[in-house]
Order: structure tokens, then C-alpha cells, then sequence
């Protein structure tokens, strides 16, 4: 049992290239979310989907687009890549009476 | 947006030693979680609490959660290297479309051979 899977574990980009960044559950979970991890800030949620076919900005939600693909997958997009943006980012599912898990994240640095 | 206060952001202890974390917030919650992460992982899970007053333990890790709803506390016994990582509480309101997670900044835990 995978739970949540990320894609990919690292990756370096060069400010103003555009990523994807790929989540999938398979706990059947209805609700999904992003989050990024920075050094004394805590886990700030970015974007999250309640269920499929909707999506809610989180508290950091500027310079993200997501996708819900459908009740797997919830994709997180970088359209321009700035180097505030160099962090650690969490992909997170939960379903009622089932809390929250987390994939192993995805470091990304922007140059 | 609002955090659960967890205090200090760093604990040294000697292995074999036990210690316990709080967790505050000026909101009530109807679900408290604890979650470790390990370097380079994402959290874990490690208890759930879903009633006031409700005390539950995982092997060596008890937790309760408080009465007024407004807070939480970890309790690791005898600790081992293992132990070390960063310990965060996480409030919920409930399942469901208002079920984001409001985090504290985490603990870190260091454990002394």
C-alpha cells in the first residue's frame, strides 16, 4: 500500500521555467492538499481539493495553479518559478474518520 | 492564518529519559493529531484524538487531549535514538469541507546516547 506517492523528489529549476509538480493517493481519500515546509515557518497550505471536481486557495496560494485530475491525483503548477518559491512541498489526503497522510515531499530549488 | 503554539522549538534529552510537549491554541478543536517528521521524510501520523478529555497511547507515545479543547499534550517514555525528528500537533475542526489542518511550527527533538 503506496498511500501518497510524489513526483518527482527533487528538482532544480532556473527562475521563469514552469513545473508540474505530481501527487496520487490510493486510499480512496476525497480530499487532497499541497503544502510547502520552510526552515521556521511550519507546513503552510497552499491549495486544497475537498473533493473531486473542486479545488480552494489555501493560505499561501500566489504563484500555484492546481489540478484535481480526478479523485487520485491532484497536481500542483508552477507557471513562472521564482526563487521564493525554493522550498520543500508536501502533497497530504484524508477521508472522513481518516486523518491526513503525507507523501515524502519534493525539494525544489529555484535559481 | 492561525498556528497552534508549540514551545520550546528545540528539546535535548538523554536517552532513557522521558518528555512531554504541549500544544495551545486561542480556538477550540474537535480533533487533535501528532505527527513526527524524520529528516528528509514527510510527517507521520502517530496519535489521533477525537474527544475532549480522551487519553491514548502507541506503544512508548501517550496523548491526551485537553479539556477545554484548546490543547494537547505528547508524552514519549524512555526514549531512544530513534525518537529524534521534528514533533508537530495539527487541530481540525472536523471531517469533511472544513477539514484543513491548522499546524504548530514543530518540536525538535534531539536524543542523547
Amino acid at each position: 500500500n503506496a498511500g501518497v506517492t510524489q513526483t518527482p523528489k527533487f528538482q532544480v529549476l532556473k527562475t521563469g521555467q514552469s513545473m508540474t509538480l505530481q501527487c496520487a493517493q490510493d486510499m480512496n481519500h476525497n480530499s487532497m492538499y499541497w503544502y510547502r515546509q520552510d526552515p521556521g515557518m511550519g507546513l503552510r497550505l497552499i491549495y486544497y481539493s475537498a473533493s473531486e471536481g473542486t479545488t480552494d486557495k489555501g493560505e499561501v496560494p500566489n504563484g500555484y495553479n492546481v489540478s484535481r485530475l480526478n479523485k487520485r491525483e491532484f497536481s500542483l503548477r508552477l507557471e513562472s518559478a521564482a526563487p521564493s518559491q525554493t522550498s520543500v512541498y508536501f502533497c497530504a489526503s484524508d477521508g472522513l474518520f481518516d486523518p491526513q497522510h503525507f507523501g515524502d515531499g519534493t525539494r525544489l530549488s529555484i535559481l | 492564518g492561525q498556528q497552534l503554539n508549540q514551545s520550546p522549538q528545540s528539546m535535548f534529552i538523554q536517552e532513557g529519559e522521558d518528555v512531554s510537549m504541549n500544544c495551545t491554541s486561542s480556538s477550540i478543536f474537535n480533533t487533535w493529531l501528532w505527527y513526527k517528521q524524520d529528516p528528509g521524510e514527510g510527517p507521520v501520523l502517530l496519535i489521533a484524538l477525537y474527544k475532549a478529555g480522551e487519553l491514548t497511547s502507541n506503544g512508548r507515545l501517550t496523548a491526551q487531549f485537553g479539556i477545554t479543547r484548546k490543547d494537547s499534550f505528547l508524552n514519549i517514555s524512555a526514549s531512544i535514538p530513534s525518537d529524534v525528528g521534528i514533533y508537530f500537533c495539527a487541530g481540525q475542526l472536523s471531517f469533511g469541507a472544513n477539514s484543513k489542518l491548522t499546524f504548530g511550527k514543530g518540536i525538535t527533538l534531539s536524543v542523547r546516547p
